[in-house]
């Protein structure tokens, strides 16, 4: 069965610390993943999406890094006003997406 | 681009009745998901539509629920019988189709359903 499985479950950041979240997956043939933010009281809003090991795509303070067993999803100097849950999903076939739990992030002033 | 819209946004109602939940995609939009997300979880997928053919359907829809897209436009999904587990987010999403690269889906605020 395909998984897709997101680590840290939490995690609370100062202004400008940066560090990383993981997206780890188990698929049976990986068509594309997709990172999403998605703040309280709303839909995922889409970030990027990754179809190749070694890809990486950047937007602002954010960058996407795909390997064929996992992404990564970097945050440099966060601000607070990227606090938000990081929602990461895989493409395997036909037309749906499977998400992960997703990372709730803080970041303090 | 307006966005995706989805009405209502909250839905109170008591188990055993039965819900209908309206989405309007982005207008030039030809592709349009339905999925459930419950507190924690991450979305799941319940259906997609190409246009007004229903193509995939998730084999843990029950049969109580029923989505359709007449004249490819907007959506509705119903739930009949309701029981308390199905409380959650329900959320829209449309695209505009082509290659995995180009599949960006677009999201509606959703409609929180609470079945008490």
């Amino acid at each position: 069965e395909d998984q897709v499985t997101q680590s840290p479950e939490a995690l609370r950041l100062q202004e400008g610390e940066s560090s990383s979240l993981n997206c780890s997956y188990t698929v049976s043939g990986l068509r594309g993943l997709f990172w999403y933010r998605q703040d309280p009281g709303k839909g995922p809003e889409f970030l990027f999406t990754l179809y190749s090991a070694g890809e990486e795509k950047e937007k602002e303070r954010l960058k996407a890094t795909l390997t064929k067993k996992e992404s990564f999803l970097h945050i440099t100097a966060p601000k607070p006003e990227d606090s938000a849950t990081y929602l990461c999903a895989v493409q395997v076939w036909g037309n749906k997406l499977v998400f992960g739990a997703g990372t709730i992030l803080r970041v303090k002033s | 681009d307006t966005g995706v819209s989805q009405d209502p946004r909250h839905k109170i109602t008591k188990r055993g009745q039965n819900v209908t939940f309206r989405c309007d995609p982005i207008s030039e939009h030809n592709r349009l998901y339905w999925y459930r997300q419950t507190l924690g979880q991450g979305p799941e997928f319940l259906t997609y539509f190409q246009n007004e053919a229903q193509l995939e359907k998730s084999r843990l829809l029950s049969d109580r629920f029923s989505a359709e897209r007449p004249k490819g436009s907007f959506s509705t999904l119903e739930i009949q019988r309701t029981e308390q587990g199905d409380s959650a987010m329900y959320l829209c999403a449309s695209s505009s189709g082509g290659q995995v690269r180009d599949e960006k889906l677009f999201f509606g605020s959703g409609t929180q359903l609470s079945v008490l």
